[in-house]
């Protein structure tokens, strides 16, 4: 089956710093991912659609210059979290669909 | 706007027992795929089961199947026998019209009792 790969499972960052979270489609190509943000007892949130080869599609309200997204091969989506903030502390998720959509493991940020 | 309600934030059942969770959903379009997602406390996401809008007939996978009503824009889902292992968060989702992105319901939470 389809299988996406998201890394780092955690990470602990300073504040001001920037962190990168990496997303694979292991055994298909993505032309298309998706990156969610989930907050405690709360529903997926999406809040960018990432294009092989082309520029990301944000949500409403999601700044794009704090979250880049780079999507440079059709198996490999980044999200970079830049100068990162306390606020910023969440857990992402990323997904990719072939015939259903299959999601990573989910990445927990922590902003200190 | 295009937008998904489950209307259950939380739900209980018995070991053994059957719960259905409810998911309503409003679109413009006729062709579409359903979905039902899981997340247990791992928050990985899991496929629970997928229904396409056209099929007139109602998707099952094992214990799991779904009610679909078409005209009445609900998708309800169906589980047989819960065991304590379907404790965790159900997610009803489907694609925004014209796109791919994946709208979700705020969720239910799932116990089960033993």
């Amino acid at each position: 089956g389809a299988v996406v790969s998201q890394h780092p499972s955690w990470v602990i960052c300073k504040s001001g710093t920037s962190v990168k979270i990496e997303c694979r489609s292991l055994d298909f190509q993505a032309t298309t991912m998706f990156w969610y943000r989930q907050f405690p007892k709360q529903s997926l949130m999406l809040m960018a659609t990432s294009n092989e080869g082309s520029k990301a599609t944000y949500e409403q309200g999601v700044e794009k210059d704090k979250f880049l997204i780079n999507h440079a091969s059709l198996t490999l989506s980044t999200l970079t979290v830049t100068s990162a903030h306390p606020e910023d502390s969440s857990f992402y998720i990323c997904s990719a669909r072939r015939e259903s959509y299959t999601f990573g493991s989910g990445t927990r940020l922590t902003v200190v | 706007a295009q937008t998904v309600t489950q209307s259950q934030p939380e739900m209980s059942v018995q070991e053994a027992e059957t719960v259905t969770l409810s998911c309503t959903y409003d679109t413009s379009e006729s062709d579409y795929y359903l979905f039902w997602y899981k997340q247990p406390p791992s928050r990985q996401m899991i496929l629970v089961i997928r229904q396409e809008a056209y099929k007139q007939q109602n998707a099952t996978e094992n214990r799991f199947s779904v009610n679909f009503q078409k005209a009445a824009k609900s998708f309800s889902l169906k589980i047989s026998d819960s065991q304590l292992g379907d404790a965790a968060m159900y997610f009803c989702a489907y694609p925004q019209g014209g796109s791919e992105k994946l709208v979700f319901g705020k969720g239910t939470k799932l116990t089960v009792n033993p």
